[in-house]
């Protein structure tokens, strides 16, 4: 089983929505969560990171880590064209470890 | 502040062939990790360096060497090239806090790697 596993997509809204993006892992030891944004030919962006359960806000954007069902998500307010990329979820068990990466999920936001 | 910076932007080689990738971390960074990622998949990682040694190896094959020089720069170098070597490779850096601190990634924009 991978560690983290994370739906494809591709996700397409309308300008405005509320995004909603979801990643399981499989490991139950401590560490630490991340979220990505990759756009086409560009490497990953670091947009959150987090290591606790609950939420943890920046601006538009909301990480939300629920340990006891394994579950992470993002949640992107009022939607922008410019948000549209693949976004990957990642972990890893300790600060000093390699991470470990989803698959990503390709989002498309439409004016 | 230059971010991460990767040479060169693209490659095409051929089987069998060796090549190797460059990469200068974020200015005051001194920890950098190599991944590659092929087309519809997450990152993977290869390696990753601190202190001019190899510290932490993901399930790559001796194929795939590296080196860290004084200046935190680092080198990714692939031999016997397979057609599945063909993804983009990226570099990342950190900045080493006792241990290195991945929550915090900074990653190039990658050299994308074609083998015919």
């Amino acid at each position: 089983q991978k560690e983290v596993e994370q739906d494809p997509g591709p996700l397409s809204v309308p300008e405005g929505a509320i995004v909603s993006l979801n990643c399981t892992y499989s490991n139950s030891a401590f560490q630490y969560f991340m979220w990505y944004r990759q756009y086409s030919r560009k490497g990953p962006e670091l947009l959150m990171y987090t290591y606790s359960s609950g939420n943890k806000e920046d601006g538009r954007f909301t990480a939300q880590v629920d340990k006891s069902s394994k579950y992470i998500s993002l949640f992107i307010r009022d939607s922008q064209p410019s948000d549209s990329a693949t976004y990957l979820c990642a972990r890893c068990p300790n600060s000093g470890y390699a991470l470990n990466f989803g698959k990503g999920t390709s989002l498309l936001v439409t004016p | 502040d230059a971010g991460v910076t990767q040479s060169p932007t693209h490659l095409i080689k051929t089987r069998g062939q060796q090549v190797t990738l460059r990469c200068s971390p974020k200015s005051g960074h001194d920890t950098v990790s190599w991944y590659q990622q092929a087309l519809g998949q997450g990152p993977q990682f290869i390696f990753q360096y601190y202190e001019e040694e190899e510290r932490q190896r993901g399930n790559f094959p001796d194929r795939f060497s590296g080196h860290q020089f004084p200046n935190y720069s680092s080198e990714l170098n692939v031999n016997a090239l397979l057609l599945g070597d063909s993804a983009l490779y990226l570099c990342a850096s950190s900045r080493r806090q006792g241990v290195p601190t991945n929550e915090k990634l900074f990653f190039g924009s990658g050299t994308q790697l074609s083998v015919l």
